[in-house]
């Protein structure tokens, strides 16, 4: 079945690291999306990629970093920069920019510890 | 910049009966789409119902229906004839038409009582 697979589910990570986020998804789509989701929030858009090699910065990339070396894969990178990483990161990805609405990840846990 | 209002942090309903769930937003644009997605304790994110501004025809998928108002920016959810299955987060969003981003409502916690 296709889908969208977020690993690892939960990730704990020291002051100080830097931790990456996995977004696969074999749905051939080209358009692929980080979000942030805090307690009582909305979600919030960091990062996306229209296609392969190229990627925009969305409302709070700060503290962030990704790559779209493969239209599978959008890794995120949770950088020492970012103050406050303790959230749900949400991966989705549709076939093209502003197409039918987004197939969204399981999702990952990040902890600061 | 665009804005999405669930006004109803959380709400209950008894099984088999009928519950909406409101959501108004805030744009000065006329082409764009509205989306209502649920979020179970899984916490994956699955989109239950699509409208489109430009559609006058409220957008209906078996149990879950809109009541859309486009002059009063209002984008309704009716879940008929509730499941256990049911309870879980849901969220509005909005989506100007070729925009990369949805911007999301902060969610309604909705219960469904056995």
């Amino acid at each position: 079945d296709g889908g969208i697979t977020q690993s690892p589910k939960y990730l704990f990570r020291k002051e100080g690291q830097n931790v990456t986020l996995s977004c696969e998804q074999n749905l051939n789509h080209d358009a692929m999306y980080w979000y942030r989701q805090d307690p009582g929030q909305g979600l919030r858009l960091i990062y996306y990629s229209q296609i392969v090699n190229d990627f925009q910065k969305g409302d709070i990339a700060e503290g962030y970093s990704v790559s779209r070396e493969k239209k599978e894969s959008f890794p995120l990178t949770v950088t020492s920069a970012q103050k406050n990483p303790t959230a749900f990161y949400l991966c989705a990805s549709e076939d093209r920019v502003g197409g039918y609405g987004y197939t969204f990840g399981s999702g990952t846990r990040l902890t600061v510890v | 910049a665009q804005t999405v209002t669930q006004s109803q942090p959380e709400m209950s309903v008894q099984e088999a009966e009928t519950v909406t769930l409101s959501c108004t937003y805030d744009t000065s644009e006329s082409d764009y789409y509205l989306f209502w997605y649920k979020q179970p304790p899984s916490r994956q994110m699955i989109l239950v119902i699509r409208q489109e501004a430009y559609k006058q025809q409220n957008a209906t998928e078996n149990r879950f229906s809109v009541n859309f108002q486009k002059a009063a920016k209002s984008f309704s959810l009716k879940i008929s004839d509730s499941q256990l299955g049911d309870a879980a987060m849901y969220f509005c969003a909005y989506r100007q038409r070729g925009s990369e981003k949805l911007v999301f409502g902060k969610g309604t916690k909705l219960t469904v009582n056995p």
